[in-house]
């Protein structure tokens, strides 16, 4: 069974940092895309990051470009988002998603980012 | 950025009723392998995102076939046959084309 789990979401001011982690597993993780997909409180999803296979390319949403860094360990089916310089305006549920051919077949539960003074 | 609108925003629906739901993209998503890039999700209540169509028409595994998804270039629809209580909450439309892949505002299906 494909698993996607997300972790490290917490309340935390503004400017400050934050890395959550996805871990994958009962998939070939290293042979998806793998995405960052957030959600407000009560707004629909937005599209964040995305990286390839191997890591070596990646996307990012212009409001997040320059702040966020998306990268991933193969090794451990980990996905990463590093957030930097953290912005009231980034608080929103975060979920990790698979890519199957530009479709997310499976996420995650998703990890909560609160940013708050 | 491609911008995806929904219509109507709001669909209160009587069990065994049929519903629909338009979507639209501000720019074509028929791809160059002939494939246009159209998804739609249901998010059901406290839960995330799961995947219903791709690729416009296409049912994902488990989806019961009361669900039905067609459209080109740049106009959408999403077909209940007869909806049932377990239909509820919000669908939304997603390009997958060019990154931002963008969704549409969302449509909330109520039971009347």
């Amino acid at each position: 069974e494909v698993q996607l789990v997300e972790s490290g979401g917490v309340l935390v001011q503004p400017g400050e940092s934050l890395r959550l982690s996805c871990e994958g597993s009962g998939f070939a993780f290293s042979s998806y895309w793998m995405h960052w997909v957030r959600q407000a409180p009560g707004k629909g999803p937005v599209w964040v990051s995305r990286t390839n296979e191997d890591g070596s390319v990646t996307n990012y949403a212009d409001s997040v470009k320059g702040r966020f860094t998306i990268s991933r360990d193969n090794a451990k089916n980990t996905l990463y988002l590093q957030m930097n310089s953290l912005r009231v305006e980034d608080t929103a549920l975060y979920y990790c998603a698979k890519d199957l051919s530009g479709r997310y077949d499976h996420w995650g539960p998703g990890t909560l980012v609160t940013v708050s003074s | 950025d491609i911008v995806m609108t929904q219509s109507p925003l709001s669909l209160p629906v009587t069990p065994g009723e049929p519903a629909s739901i338009s979507c639209r993209s501000s720019q074509s998503l028929l791809h160059a392998n002939g494939q246009t890039w159209l998804t739609w999700y249901l998010q059901k209540p406290g839960q995330s995102p799961q995947l219903l169509i791709y690729l416009t028409f296409n049912r994902a595994s488990g989806v019961p076939d009361r669900f039905s998804g067609s459209g080109s270039g740049t106009d959408f629809t999403l077909k209940i046959s007869r909806v049932e209580a377990e239909d509820v909450g919000i669908y939304y439309c997603m390009q997958a084309l060019h990154t931002p892949y963008t969704f549409g505002q969302g449509t909330k299906l109520e039971i009347k």
